[in-house]
């Protein structure tokens, strides 16, 4: 099967950096995605890491080692708007579908 | 600007009632998919669909349907609604071509059971 795991809560204050962590399971890699979730609001699309290495984004980063099934997503300069839940997610083994982890919600204080 | 809709932001159904969740897209993607929220459990697929009249089962794809008749539609059905399917589902579309990767969800639509 197919699992990820991600820390259920992080917590951090406005401008210092913040790093979330998902390590993976799965039996096809094609590659790691991550997103983010406002409260109320829909998921949307953060990044996507296919190869090892680190991919940024502005003022995010997403990193990923695929010997180590490891991957994780930094927030620099951190602001209260960054106040949210993150997912990690790949590939489901049969098919375009993706599957999540159980997300990590970001509190983000002054 | 709204790319994914989901035809319900709130339903309240009774148990037994069945129970129709639409789901309509306008990029042309392949791929559709619905997914169910929870708190602490995250996101979990029920079914998705990579093409017209194509159908696959997900995790959690008991006590559920799907239809998928148009490119852009993309239905769910709960044929006996139960207590254990409170919960907020969620329609998303990807595109196979620019990025199977790269999903964009409805706004989610919130179902009680009572």
């Amino acid at each position: 099967g197919q699992s990820l795991e991600q820390p259920s809560e992080v917590t951090a204050v406005e401008g210092a950096i913040v790093q979330i962590n998902c390590t993976y399971q799965t039996s096809g890699f094609y590659g790691l995605s991550w997103y983010q979730q406002h409260d109320g609001g829909a998921p949307t699309f953060l990044s996507y890491n296919a190869l090892d290495g680190l991919e940024e984004t502005g003022r995010f980063s997403s990193f990923l080692s695929r010997s180590d099934s490891y991957g994780y997503l930094l927030l620099q300069e951190l602001q209260m708007k960054d106040s949210a839940s993150y997912f990690c997610a790949v590939r489901r083994q049969a098919g375009t579908a993706l599957i999540f982890g159980k997300g990590t919600t970001l509190s983000v204080s002054s | 600007d709204v790319k994914v809709t989901q035809s319900s932001r709130y339903l309240v159904k009774r148990t037994g009632e069945k129970v129709f969740l639409e789901c309509v897209q306008d990029m042309d993607h392949e791929n559709m998919f619905w997914y169910r929220q929870d708190p602490g459990l995250g996101l979990r697929l029920i079914y998705f669909s990579y093409d017209v009249k194509m159908k696959e089962k997900g995790d959690i794809p008991e006590g559920y349907s799907v239809s998928r008749e148009k490119k852009e539609r993309f239905s769910l059905i709960l044929e006996s609604a139960s207590t254990n399917q409170t919960s907020m589902y969620l329609c998303a579309s990807s595109s196979t071509v620019t990025g199977a990767n790269v999903l964009t969800f409805g706004a989610g639509s919130r179902l009680t059971v009572l």
